[in-house]
């Protein structure tokens, strides 16, 4: 198994520009997750999903966006780049409470805006 | 979920047992205590967790007060690639998002 995988792994990006990050997991998880991750801060939760077709915010949901069409996809949207959205952003999935809420994470993609 | 207080920042001798410890003094009885840690610039790397007893698997040793109120993460045999910052993390039993909410953490320093 893959894991979670996560691409790109670096992106600049001008303010004002969008793009998708994207996570892909290979273990059936029914749980998926973005972070991000500001220097020297721990993670702060943006959206999670519980399912496909199912979505909801964290604690810092402001200027992303969300699907999952897939068991396997969730990528994230940024629309309007801004200084801000700097960060280290990791991808996590888990399986449901039945089976314990071990989570585990993409090696993240670390985006600029400038 | 309850909050937890961690110390910033430990050192530890190579080869020695490092003794992490976690204050949740506001656990509820199906609150869990999970442990992560996150190698420097890498995703957080799952640990071990535990509910009330005392738990053990390849990587960790985890031992709960009988009040449960505080928590040690126990790594028996330091190496240097043990550094990193140890993540403690309370999550409710029933939850049905697993969602983690993570603090500060311990920046644990390992040093030959």
């Amino acid at each position: 198994n893959a894991g979670v995988t996560q691409t790109p792994k670096f992106r600049i990006l001008k303010i004002g520009q969008s793009m998708t990050l994207q996570c892909a997991q290979d273990m059936n998880h029914n749980y998926m997750y973005w972070y991000r991750q500001d220097p020297g801060m721990g993670l702060k939760l943006i959206y999670y999903s519980v399912g496909a077709g199912i979505t909801d915010k964290g604690e810092v949901p402001n200027g992303y966006n969300v699907s999952r069409s897939t068991t396997e996809d969730f990528p994230l949207r940024l629309e309007l780049a801004a200084p801000s959205q700097t960060s280290v952003y990791f991808c996590a999935s888990s399986f449901d409470r039945g089976r314990g809420y071990e989570q585990y994470f993409g090696p993240g993609t670390r985006l600029t805006v400038t | 979920d309850a909050k937890t207080t961690q110390p910033t920042s430990m050192d530890c001798a190579e080869g020695r047992a490092a003794n992490l410890p976690c204050n949740h003094s506001t656990i509820s009885g199906n609150e869990y205590v999970y442990w992560y840690r996150q190698i420097h610039s890498q995703g957080p790397q799952y640990i071990i967790h535990g509910l009330k007893n005392n738990e053990t698997n390849e990587m960790a040793s985890l031992i709960i007060t009988e009040d449960r109120k505080s928590s040690t993460l126990i790594l028996p045999h330091a190496t240097l690639r043990d550094t990193a910052v140890y993540y403690c993390i309370v999550l409710h039993g029933s939850s049905n998002t697993g969602k983690l909410i993570f603090g500060q953490g311990t920046t644990l320093q390992v040093k030959p």
